[in-house]
This record gives structure tokens, sequence and C-alpha cells, in this order.
């Protein structure tokens, strides 16, 4: 079975640093992009960043670029999410996502369970 | 940036009910389209991809359409387990982007 398995749910104060993780079982998580997604309370789907873990390439979202860092290490099938300077708006649930190419078109399947992070004075 | 706009926002129905959500794109991205549900408290889970392409389990009252700029989600018949939370995506660029969402709401 295909399985993202994301780390567990993390409280911290704004300018303490974080990172979170992804990882990958049941495929070959090299072959795969990674996509990470932010869900912020009660609200919609914003793609945040993606990375190539066969190569570590990385394409961001022009609203994340400069304030996130996706890293992954195909060695042990796990992707990262990571943040140097936590604000209290970073606060939401993020999910990290397969990309699989069907038809000739990317989509997001599966998805992992999520990773709430609150920054919280 | 390409811009996806859902209507309606939100959307009370019955079961049994057919109902049919928009999606629509600030420019042609042909059929790069994918629906997502999502339930409170779940990960989104992958129901249409290429807009009209059921995926694998996906029960076939679930249907999409649409090409350019246009399309649509519909559901055939309301199962009280579809009461849920929707959301197109486009993948023309990868710089991927979502719809707002429409929440489908028990009436």
């Amino acid at each position: 079975e295909v399985q993202l398995v994301q780390s567990g749910a993390e409280v911290k104060k704004p300018g303490e640093s974080l990172r979170i993780s992804c990882k990958g079982s049941g495929y070959r998580f090299s072959s795969y992009w990674i996509s990470w997604v932010r869900q912020m309370p009660g609200k919609g789907l914003e793609w945040v960043g993606r990375i190539d873990p066969s190569d570590s390439y990385t394409s961001y979202s022009p609203s994340f670029q400069g304030h996130v860092t996706i890293s992954a290490d195909k060695s042990i099938s796990t992707a990262y999410l990571q943040w140097s300077s936590l604000k209290a708006s970073d606060t939401a649930m993020y999910y990290c996502a397969r990309v699989i190419v069907a038809a000739g078109i990317n989509s997001f399947d599966p998805w992992g369970q999520g990773t709430l992070v609150t920054v919280s004075s | 940036d390409i811009q996806m706009t859902q209507s309606p926002s939100s959307l009370s129905a019955s079961v049994g009910d057919r109902v049919t959500i928009t999606c629509r794109a600030s420019q042609s991205i042909s059929r790069y389209l994918n629906w997502y549900q999502q339930k409170p408290g779940k990960a989104p889970k992958l129901l249409i991809y290429a807009a009209s392409s059921l995926q694998s389990g996906v029960p076939s009252r679930f249907s999409g359409s649409g090409s350019g700029t246009d399309f649509t989600l519909t559901i055939s018949s309301l199962q009280p387990e579809d009461f849920a939370t929707y959301y197109c995506q486009q993948s023309y660029s990868t710089l991927y982007t979502f719809g707002q969402g429409t929440k489908l709401e028990i009436k």
C-alpha cells in the first residue's frame, strides 16, 4: 500500500525554527515528486511547493518562496518542510502529497495525514 | 499564476439529489484539471484527474467534464458520505493552484 506518514503536531513560538517530515512507503520514493500544501484554520488548500527527490530540485509558490524550504533524503524516503523563523500566520495544517502522472497530467495521490503547526507566544 | 474560481462556495442538497459544481480557470488549461474531496478532519482525496477520468476506487456517481477554462464536477445521486468540501486544482502550470472550495451540506 502506498502511504505517506507525516510527523506529529508541533507547538512553537514566533521566531523559532521547525522542520516537519513526510515519509513515503510502498513505492519507489525517488520516482515521484512530493508536494506540500497548506490549509489554514477553516480555509482552503494552498500549494506551497514541491521537490523531486531524485535530484532535490525544488519549485515554490511565489506566496511561500523565501519563507519555507523543502528538502528530501531519498535514502530514508523522507521529505521535509522547514521554517527558520516562524510567524503566528504560519499556524495551519500542512499536508504532503505524492505527485502522480496519469493521462499525462499531474495530480496528488495519496496525501499524508497532515501535520498541525501552531505558532503562538 | 493561474487562478481557479469555484461556484457555488456552498451548496445545500438532499440525499438522492443530482448536484453540479463549477470550476473556472483564469486562462485555458486544456484538460489539466483535478477534483478532490475533503471530509472534516481528514486529508483530501483525489476523485477525478484529467478533467474526466475517475480515480480508482471512486464511485461511478462522480463524473467530471470540461476543457479549456470551464469544468464541472457532477454527483448523480448524493449519498450521505458525499457531504464534504470539494476542490478543483489545475496542473497545467506546475505552480499548481486550487479553487477556494465548495462545501456541500445536507439540506
